[in-house]
C-alpha cells in the first residue's frame, strides 16, 4: 500500500472541462511534488512544493495550477487541456526538499510516490 | 541532455539468478543516488539509495554499487524472484541540481 493517495485514478476530460487532481500524505513530510510521465518515459517535474509554498515551477504552461491547501494535501486544478496533456499524473512527497547548497546526501530525502491518476484529454 | 542514462531498455533473468541494472550519469556534482521500481499502473516505489561518501549500500536482496571514477551505479538483484518484474529506474541529485534527475528505465523481467 501506498503512503500517498492520489484520486482519481483515471480522469477522461475534453479540452473546454476544469477538474483537479488530489493527493494526500499522512506521513509529515514537508516536500509535496508533482511529476508527469508518458509511456516508456522518465517522470518529469512539473512544481515542488516546501512548507505549503510553491518552491519549484519547471516552467509548466498555466492550464496546470497547483495548490497546496495544508501540508497533508496537494491538488492540480486543470482547465483548457490539450490531448498531448493526456499522461500519467504522479504525486510524491518527502520529509524535506533539497536545499541549495547542501548536498542531498546529507539528510537522505528520498521521494515517496503515489499511484498515479493516469489522465486522457479527448 | 540526458544526465543520468540507462542503457538497457530491457532485461530478462532467470529467477533465482542475479539480475544487474546500470545506470550512468555524467554530471559529477551529482551526490545522492536512488533505484525506483514500478510496476504498471502504479507509481515509483522507493528501493535503495546511496550517498557519494560510500561505494556500496545493501538492504536485504538489493545492493547499489556506485563507482564515482566511471561515474557509474549498479543494482544487484540476488536472487531475483518473479515479483521483481518490473521498470527500475535510477536517479540522482546533487549540488546545483537539487531535484531528481531519473533515468530513462529498465525493463527487467525474470524468467520461472
Amino acid at each position: 500500500d501506498t503512503e500517498v493517495t492520489q484520486t482519481p485514478k483515471h480522469l477522461v476530460m475534453g479540452m473546454t472541462n476544469k477538474k483537479s487532481l488530489k493527493c494526500e500524505q499522512h506521513m509529515g513530510h514537508r516536500a509535496m511534488y508533482w511529476y508527469k510521465q508518458k509511456a516508456k518515459k522518465p517522470p518529469e517535474l512539473m512544481f515542488v512544493y516546501s512548507y505549503e509554498k510553491l518552491s519549484i515551477n519547471e516552467s509548466v504552461p498555466s492550464r496546470f495550477s497547483p495548490e497546496c491547501p495544508n501540508s497533508s494535501l496537494l491538488n492540480l486544478h486543470l482547465h483548457a487541456l490539450q490531448p498531448e496533456d493526456s499522461a500519467l499524473y504522479l504525486c510524491a512527497s518527502s520529509q524535506d526538499i533539497y536545499p541549495v547548497g547542501i548536498p542531498p546526501s546529507s539528510y537522505n530525502s528520498p521521494l515517496h510516490f503515489g499511484n498515479g491518476t493516469r489522465l486522457t484529454v479527448t | 541532455d540526458q544526465q543520468v542514462k540507462q542503457n538497457s531498455p530491457s532485461l530478462s533473468v532467470q529467477e533465482g539468478r542475479i539480475s544487474i541494472l546500470n545506470c550512468d550519469y555524467t554530471n559529477s556534482m551529482f551526490d545522492y543516488f536512488l533505484w525506483y521500481k514500478k510496476y504498471p499502473a502504479e507509481g515509483p516505489t522507493f528501493l535503495i539509495s546511496i550517498s557519494s561518501i560510500k561505494d556500496k549500500n545493501e538492504d536485504g536482496r538489493f545492493t547499489v554499487f556506485l563507482n564515482k571514477s566511471a561515474k557509474h551505479l549498479s543494482l544487484h538483484i540476488v536472487p531475483s524472484q518473479p515479483g521483481d518484474s518490473a521498470v527500475y529506474f535510477c536517479a540522482a541529485a546533487g549540488f546545483g541540481n537539487e531535484k531528481l534527475t531519473f533515468g530513462t528505465g529498465t525493463r527487467l523481467t525474470i524468467i520461472p
